[in-house]
């Protein structure tokens, strides 16, 4: 299986700031990779997908990069709604696998 | 608007059986595979199984293999899963989540969640 390999496990930030998370895949799965956010109590968001394509509706400040078997998001400047638990998804191969989760709380 | 909507779970014995239903709407259910998603209390994301849109493909994590069993009915716009001899480590809220698969192998993630159902092995 493809082991994904998320960091931080979590982040203290405030409002406005530049937020970085990174994914790193334990083997090649080009650009196959999406981004979840999950509010507490809820369901999981699709953020981006195939790497870098921001999904429909998706808020701009938020980006991904690919560089060989590390991927990263960006949130550019957080929002109130974006103190959330983040997680990325190999969609390569399956079983598909996740990255064990960043935590973006309040500093 | 496009829904999913999970049910059947629920408080069950070790060992014990049990089936979770998945109802869609808003979107031509035949033309997506579907998977099952579980996320253990304060934990991350377990993938479970995929099934495709015509439900002739099915993959499983190890975790569930030979013990869970996922299988669809386009015509109720539905998709399940079987739960057999279950244990502790099955204690989740299981969430269905529509997938959008280019082939079955390659995907552009999953874009429709459900609110999730839990379920809990417990004596």
């Amino acid at each position: 299986d493809i082991q994904m390999t998320q960091s931080p496990s979590s982040v203290s930030a405030s409002v406005g700031d530049r937020v970085v998370i990174t994914c790193r895949a334990s083997q090649d799965i080009s650009s196959w990779l999406a981004w979840y956010r999950q509010k507490p109590g809820k369901a999981p968001e699709l953020l981006i997908y195939a790497g870098t394509s921001l999904y429909t509706g998706v808020p701009s400040r938020f980006s991904g990069r690919v560089s060989g078997t590390e991927f990263t998001l960006t949130i550019s400047s957080l929002q109130p709604e974006d103190f959330a638990t983040y997680f990325c998804q190999q969609a390569s191969t399956f079983p598909w696998t996740f990255g064990q989760g960043t935590k973006v709380d309040v500093k | 608007q496009v829904h999913l909507v999970e049910s059947g779970g629920g408080v069950v014995h070790p060992g014990r059986s049990l089936r979770l239903s998945c109802a869609a709407s808003g979107f031509v259910f035949g033309e997506y595979g579907m998977n099952w998603v579980r996320q253990s209390p304060g934990k991350g994301l377990e993938w479970v199984a995929v099934i495709s849109h015509d439900g002739s493909k099915r993959k499983y994590a190890e975790s569930v293999e030979g013990r869970f069993s996922v299988s669809r009915d386009n015509s109720k716009n539905t998709v399940y899963l079987e739960m057999n001899s279950l244990s502790a480590e099955d204690t989740a809220l299981y969430f269905c989540a529509k997938d959008r698969l280019i082939w079955f192998g390659e995907s552009y993630g999953m874009d429709v969640w459900g609110q999730g159902t839990t379920v809990i092995v417990s004596t």
